[in-house]
């Protein structure tokens, strides 16, 4: 089984500051890879990034980075320098490569505002 | 341009019909899946298939089926056991492997009248 939390239903930011959203998994996969995608309000999933569980640094992606902590299995997204166009809905989300295999699993997501 | 597509972007139904949604990629992706979002919650895996005739229940399979017959398509038909099937559908495909994002189609709003 595998699964993924998001404990923020809804952040603030203010333009042009960074803001941190929360995700933490449970899997009993020993290898497996984690991905952030954002849900503008037009519905479409766009993917961010990735880390895979066997990473050793910590995934970039421009104004993105995910915090991999694995042994306290969070995969937090950092996003820099706000802009009002990142106001969305942003899933965490997992797929296993042994049990879960083909699997991917989302968390309950998180409103991020962006304020002017 | 390579993409997924799914239709029809809405879609009204009588209780008690059975109604399949397509979903459609030319991505050349052995992986494909179908989730369900209700309002302001999260993506639930309804089931996914990573080779064709071949599929897997996800986290919510009662009342949905699907098939597999060609690697291109993977069809949800959402059925009137699914008792509360008013909800927003996304299909997506994937190459095979952990690494690698899943690519979406736009949706399909599917609302029971």
């Amino acid at each position: 089984a595998q699964k993924i939390t998001q404990t923020q239903p809804g952040m603030f930011v203010q333009e042009k500051e960074a803001v941190t959203l929360d995700c933490t998994y449970d899997t009993s996969d020993p290898s497996y890879g984690l991905f952030w995608y954002k849900q503008p309000s037009s519905g479409e999933m766009i993917f961010l990034i990735y880390q895979g569980s066997y990473d050793q640094q910590n995934a970039t992606e421009g104004r993105y980075s995910l915090n991999f902590q694995k042994a306290r299995k969070s995969a937090n997204l950092v996003i820099s320098a706000s802009q009002l166009g990142d106001s969305a809905m942003y899933f965490c989300a997992m797929r296993g490569y042994n049990t879960n295999a083909g699997k991917s699993t989302f968390g309950d997501g998180t409103t991020l505002t962006v304020k002017p | 341009d390579g993409g997924i597509t799914q239709s029809p972007k809405y879609l009204f139904r009588k209780e008690g019909q059975n109604v399949t949604l397509s979903c459609e990629q030319n991505l050349n992706h052995d992986a494909m899946y179908w989730y369900r979002q209700d309002p302001g919650q999260g993506l639930r895996l309804i089931y996914y298939s990573q080779i064709v005739n071949d599929f897997q229940k996800g986290d919510i399979a009662e009342g949905y089926s699907v098939s597999r017959e060609k690697k291109e398509s993977f069809p949800l038909t959402v059925t009137s056991a699914q008792k509360n099937p008013t909800a927003f559908y996304l299909c997506a495909s994937s190459h095979e492997g952990t690494e690698v994002e899943a690519f979406f189609g736009q949706g399909t709003r599917l609302t029971v009248v």
